[in-house]
Parts: C-alpha cells; sequence; structure tokens
C-alpha cells in the first residue's frame, strides 16, 4: 500500500494564480483531512471531509476550497493564491470507526507563493 | 487557536538520556495523541492515550495524562539520535472523535 500520497511535492506560483493539490488514499478510510504548517505555527486545519462527497471547514478555511468527489482522494484549490498562502500542506486520513484514531499524514506539499 | 501547547520548544540531550517533553491544552478532551515529525516529511502517529486512562507505554515510550492539570507528557527512554525530530501533541475535544488540534511541537535534537 502507498498509504497517503500528495501531488505536487513542490510548487512555486505567482499571487492570483490557481492550483489544485492532490491528496490520495489507498486505505479506504473516510475522513481526510487538509491541514497547513507554518514555522512556530504547528498544524492547522484548513478543511476535512466525512466521506465521499461531503466537506466542512476547520480552522483556516478563508482562501480555500475542496472537493471529495471520490472515496480515495482528497482536492485542495486555491482560487487566487496569496502570499499568505506560502505554507507546508499536508493530507491526512483515517477510519470512521477506529478505537485509535490515529491519522495517517502524506508526505506533505511545500508550496511557495510570490 | 492552539489548543494543545507544547514545553520546552527545544529540547537537547546525549544519546543514551531520557527525553521529557509536556502538552498543556485547554479545554476537555476525547483523547491524546502524540506524533513524530522527521524533517521535511510528514507527521507519524506515536502513541494515544484516552481522556480515563492516566499512564500508556509503547516500547521506549511512556505518555501520561493528567485532566486535572490538562496536561500530558511524553518520556522517550535510552534517546537515540534517530530519535531527533519534532514532536507533536494533538487533541480531540468535544463532539469529534477524530478533528485534531495540534500543538506547535517540541524540537528533539539528541547528540551522538
Amino acid at each position: 500500500n502507498a498509504g497517503v500520497t500528495q501531488t505536487p511535492k513542490f510548487r512555486v506560483l505567482k499571487t492570483g494564480q490557481s492550483m489544485t493539490l492532490l491528496c490520495a488514499q489507498d486505505m479506504n478510510h473516510e475522513y481526510m483531512y487538509w491541514y497547513r504548517q507554518d514555522p512556530g505555527m504547528g498544524l492547522r486545519l484548513i478543511h476535512y471531509s466525512v466521506g465521499e462527497g461531503t466537506t466542512a471547514k476547520g480552522e483556516v478555511p478563508d482562501g480555500y476550497n475542496v472537493s471529495r468527489l471520490k472515496k480515495q482522494n482528497f482536492l485542495l484549490g486555491l482560487e487566487s493564491a496569496a502570499p499568505s498562502q506560502t505554507s507546508v500542506y499536508f493530507c491526512a486520513s483515517n477510519l470512521l470507526e477506529t478505537p485509535y484514531n490515529e491519522q495517517f499524514f502524506g508526505p506533505g506539499t511545500r508550496l511557495t507563493v510570490l | 487557536s492552539q489548543q494543545g501547547e507544547e514545553d520546552p520548544q527545544a529540547l537537547s540531550i546525549q544519546e543514551g538520556e531520557n527525553a521529557t517533553m509536556n502538552c498543556s491544552y485547554k479545554t476537555s478532551i476525547n483523547n491524546l495523541q502524540w506524533y513524530r515529525q522527521n524533517s521535511g516529511r510528514g507527521l507519524v502517529h506515536l502513541i494515544l492515550i484516552r481522556s480515563n486512562e492516566r499512564e500508556k507505554h509503547s516500547g521506549r515510550l511512556r505518555v501520561t495524562l493528567d485532566t486535572s492539570k490538562k496536561s500530558s507528557s511524553l518520556l522517550i527512554t535510552a534517546s537515540r539520535a534517530a530519535d531527533t525530530a519534532s514532536y507533536f501533541c494533538a487533541t480531540a475535544v468535544g463532539g469529534s472523535n477524530y478533528k485534531l488540534t495540534f500543538g506547535k511541537g517540541t524540537l528533539l535534537t539528541v547528540n551522538p
């Protein structure tokens, strides 16, 4: 199993450009999450999904949109990138009924907005 | 806002020594988890402790939870250079048993 994969690994955007980050998991997990990690800030939840076709806002959702058309994929979109969105983005997933609730993380996408 | 706050922010020890990291949180929790992040990588789950548990062990890891003080500690015994990483606590709060709030992390450096 590949676990959680993220595409791309690195990206540089200019202010105002748009892009989509792709997260894929092959563990049949119900729940998926997008976080951003900034220096000294830890991880902050952007959006999450509790199942195919559902999405919900997290702590810092402004400027981002998400879609979960297939159970295994969770897309994060930036419609008009801003320098404040320069960050490392992590996707994670876990099972609906796991007693341990651990989240499995992807390797991250490093995004720079100029 | 950050639910969990780790202390210290950075810790440097020699190989073989024990490392202790602390986490404080603000509101009642369902469970508390610890994750490790190696430089440039994603987070890896280490251990989970439920709100009705006080101590848990996993290999060289020992986690304690004091709900009256709203705090947890992670002890790594007989540390190795490979333990060098950032360590984060994460809490599941309220009606959510799955949505986690992460602290800012402790950077542990284990010198050979």
